[in-house]
Formats: structure tokens, C-alpha cells, sequence
């Protein structure tokens, strides 16, 4: 069965520190790899995707970047945050066939203080 | 480019309550449409997909219907129970591999007991 993990579960961050979250999917190999970020009480908004291994798109720019360093690990970090960057951060996989859903993972919450 | 509208952002229902959410969506290519829910504190999960249209997709008492004259789809239920509290979202995946899932607003479900 796949799995899905995402760390940490929670941050409190001071504004201009780094920041870095991970996902690890164990149970599927070469899956489509997600970052999403969900504002409290709003909608998901699509970061980033990876096909493959080292390669990362952006969707929307929020002075964050994305790295996929193993073919199960995406990594979202950030050399200084805003706090607008505040929000609950979710990771997912899909397989690579059109049509195919999405998985999440639980989530890591980020407060910028 | 790819869009989809939720028309209701909070619905409040007593039990037994027949639920009804409305989505439409916009897009130049083949769709695969979902319905996710989630729940406090936690990633969304996917409670129905719907890929045919004019069919029914059902899980968990929820049923999906997607009409692709009018490009809307319909999460309904019945008798909703205080359990079914949650948000849910509708959204979309175009049909081609690389294609990004789309989420509505989201419609936060109150059941009162």
C-alpha cells in the first residue's frame, strides 16, 4: 500500500528565517509529486509539480522553491519568510495517467510570526 | 485556463437534510471531475470521481452527477448526518498527463444535530 508522510506536522517560524518542509511517498514508483498551499479557511492552490526526478515546475510564484532529490522526496523550502507564507502546506501524488486523482498527505501547518 | 466555480461557500443543514453542492467548470479539453472532502485539521481526501457523463458516480450515501451540456457537476445526498460535517471541494483534471486538479472554493458543510 502507499503511504504518504509529511514533515513536520507543525511550525512557528519568525519572518526571514528559512524554512524547509518534506514528503516522502513510499509504495509507488516514479509517481507525480504536488505541493499545495491552503490559506486558513481558503481554497488549494497548486505550487509546484515534479514528473521526475530533479525536475520541478512552478504554478504560481510565492518566493518559494521545490526540489525532488530522491524519486520519493519533495522538498518545499524558502531562505526567508513572509508571513504570507502562513498556511497549511499539503503534499500529494498521482499516478502519471490523465484523469488519474490526487493523494494527500496530511499536511504541515505553518504559522510566520 | 482551467477554472472551476463552487456556488456555495457554507451550507448549514439539520440531519436527515438533503444536501445538495453545485460546481461548474471551464476548460478547452476532456475533464475528469472529483469531489473531495475534508476534514479539521486534515489533507483532503477523494470521496468521488466522476469521468462519464450523464452517469452517477456513489460512495459513502454521496452521489455525483456531472452534465456535460451545461459543464456543471452535483454532489448530493440525501439524509446527511452530523458526521458528514466537513468541507468539501470539487475540482477538475483536464485530460492530458501533465494536466494540473483545479479546486473549486470549497462549501463547508454544518450539520446540527
Amino acid at each position: 500500500a502507499q503511504t504518504i508522510h509529511q514533515w513536520p506536522v507543525a511550525e512557528i517560524k519568525a519572518v526571514g528565517s528559512p524554512l524547509s518542509l518534506g514528503c516522502t511517498i513510499k509504495g509507488k514508483s516514479s509517481p507525480n509529486l504536488y505541493w499545495y498551499w491552503q490559506a486558513t479557511g481558503g481554497t488549494l492552490q497548486q505550487l509546484f509539480y515534479s514528473i521526475t526526478v530533479g525536475q520541478v515546475e512552478s504554478v504560481v510564484q510565492l518566493n518559494l522553491s521545490a526540489s525532488r532529490p530522491k524519486d520519493d522526496q519533495f522538498i518545499l523550502s524558502t531562505e526567508k519568510l513572509l508571513l504570507s507564507h502562513s498556511g497549511f502546506y499539503l503534499c500529494a501524488w498521482s499516478l502519471r495517467g490523465a484523469g488519474s486523482d490526487y493523494t494527500f498527505g496530511s499536511g504541515t501547518r505553518l504559522l510566520v510570526i | 485556463g482551467d477554472s472551476v466555480i463552487q456556488m456555495q461557500g457554507q451550507v448549514t443543514l439539520s440531519e436527515n437534510d438533503f444536501l445538495f453542492i453545485n460546481c461548474t467548470y471551464s476548460t478547452t479539453g476532456y475533464p475528469t471531475l472529483f469531489w473531495y472532502v475534508q476534514y479539521s485539521g486534515e489533507g483532503p481526501q477523494l470521496l468521488l470521481q466522476v469521468t462519464t457523463a450523464n452517469n452517477k458516480g456513489s460512495s459513502r450515501g454521496f452521489e455525483a452527477t456531472y452534465d456535460k451540456g451545461t459543464t456543471s457537476f452535483h454532489l448530493q445526498k440525501t439524509s446527511v448526518q452530523e458526521i458528514d460535517s466537513a468541507v468539501y471541494y470539487c475540482a477538475m483534471r483536464e485530460g492530458n498527463a501533465g494536466a494540473k486538479l483545479t479546486f473549486g472554493g470549497g462549501t463547508r458543510l454544518t450539520v446540527r444535530p
